[in-house]
């Protein structure tokens, strides 16, 4: 069965520097996607990235970058130059050939001032 | 908008009554979840659809049942709440297999007396 382990309950950074949140999985696929979810205080789960594990290539949308290293199972997110609306629950997720998504523990950061 | 809407946001219920949450989707996606969520922690599956007159549960066992009768539409009902019921619930909808990006509600957070 497939796991995915998020290591950093809570994480701090001061805004406009930089934070890794850690994310590790295990599975026997080959093909599968991995993301990262967003859920600001009270508001809307949204997706931030995503990655297909068939590409070598990091994904990366704006400040939000990952390093996937496929054969060590990790799949960390790395923020750039943090906001203060970047404070949020963070999710890291697993989707393979059952179609239903796992989710890790999350990761609470909080963007200082 | 195409969205995915979630009623009530907020219900507080007493033991054994019968509670229904909404949940509608203007995307014409096909699949649909429900997750609980407890403060502070991951997601837990409780009930899917690929589509109309299909549901499924999912990993994490529950009370609750779900129908599907309209694509949009995917109610989660519980006969008779109780205390240990009190958790958030999170709808989602996904257009398809494989990439399985999913887009959530806002969330239903039920507390139960």
């Amino acid at each position: 069965a497939q796991t995915v382990t998020q290591s950093q309950p809570e994480m701090s950074v001061q805004e406009a520097e930089t934070v890794t949140l850690s994310c590790t999985y295990d599975t026997s696929e080959n093909n599968y996607y991995l993301f990262w979810y967003k859920q600001p205080p009270s508001r809307q789960m949204i997706l931030v990235i995503r990655q297909e594990a068939y590409k070598q290539q990091n994904a990366t949308e704006n400040r939000f970058s990952v390093n996937f290293q496929k054969a060590a199972k990790s799949f960390s997110l790395k923020i750039s130059d943090s906001q203060l609306g970047d404070t949020a629950m963070y999710f890291c997720a697993f989707g393979g050939a059952t179609n239903k998504l796992i989710f890790g523990t999350g990761t609470l950061l909080a963007v200082q001032p | 908008e195409a969205d995915i809407y979630q009623t009530p946001r907020y219900l507080v219920i007493g033991t054994g009554k019968k509670i229904t949450l909404e949940c509608s989707q203007t995307m014409g996606h096909d699949k649909m979840y429900w997750y609980q969520q407890d403060p502070g922690m991951e997601l837990h599956l409780i009930h899917y659809s690929y589509g109309v007159n299909s549901t499924e549960k999912g990993d994490l066992s529950s009370e609750s049942t779900v129908s599907r009768i309209r694509t949009e539409h995917f109610p989660l009902t519980l006969e008779s709440a109780r205390p240990s019921h009190t958790s958030q619930y999170l709808c989602a909808s996904s257009e398809g297999f494989g990439a399985n990006v999913l887009t959530f509600g806002a969330g239903s957070r039920l507390t139960v007396l």
